[in-house]
């Protein structure tokens, strides 16, 4: 029952430097997005993907890239990590049909100095 | 943008207590869902309600949807130890669906043994 698989769980980086954090599904969802979490300030959605080959911009996408090559897997790209993007960062999946759960994996906590 | 604003923003009670924390919007939602998070992972569906004035149990969790279809409450009877988490609730965006969810800054709730 992996479900949702986020890699790594723990992450820091120095100001400028590039990463991708990894997101994978095994439940054949069509739908899968991410999200920052900051302390009070809830679950933001950065990027989203309605299929392969489909991505879309969310409510904070400025210093991310996202692409979806397969349904599967859905990476996120810092292309120049900045302080302001230290956060705890959610993929999420879904089956697209109205009123059905995204299913979130386990975060990747990300620290940039 | 339409915005789900949850309260209280924290909750501390003693094992055995009742309690409710409301999610309220100007906005009129075809559904909304409540989650909840435990610390070190991502949210997990607790509910969806799609009718106003629908209620849901769920064992000690009643869940009611305003009959607006603009609020909810989430109601937890005889608090206990394993209630403790942050409870968000989320509602598809206005110009789109399940891929767009839009989340509440949360509850934190904890409850003392």
């Amino acid at each position: 029952n992996a479900g949702v698989t986020q890699t790594p769980k723990f992450q820091v980086l120095k100001t400028g430097q590039s990463m991708t954090l990894q997101c994978a599904q095994d439940m054949n969802h069509e739908y899968m997005s991410w999200y920052r979490q900051d302390p009070g300030m809830g679950l933001r959605l950065i990027h989203y993907s309605v299929g392969a080959g489909i991505t879309d911009q969310g409510e904070v996408p400025n210093g991310y890239n996202v692409s979806r090559s397969t349904t599967e897997d859905f990476p996120l790209r810092l292309l120049s990590a900045a302080p302001s993007q230290t956060s705890v960062y959610f993929c999420a999946s879904s089956s697209g049909q109205v009123n059905q759960p995204q299913h979130f994996g386990d975060g990747t906590r990300l620290s940039i100095l | 943008t339409q915005l789900l604003e949850q309260s209280p923003q924290f909750l501390s009670i003693q094992e055995g207590e009742n309690l409710t924390v409301y999610c309220n919007s100007s906005s009129v939602f075809s559904s909304l869902q409540w989650y909840r998070q435990e610390p070190g992972e991502g949210p997990v569906l607790l509910v969806t309600v799609v009718t106003g004035g629908e209620v849901k149990k769920l064992k000690r969790l009643t869940f009611q949807f305003g009959d607006a279809r603009k609020d909810s409450s989430l109601h937890i009877t005889a608090a206990q130890p394993g209630d403790t988490g942050l409870y968000l609730c989320a509602a598809p965006g206005i110009d789109g669906g399940s891929e767009k969810l839009v989340f509440g800054k949360g509850t934190k709730l904890t409850v003392n043994p």
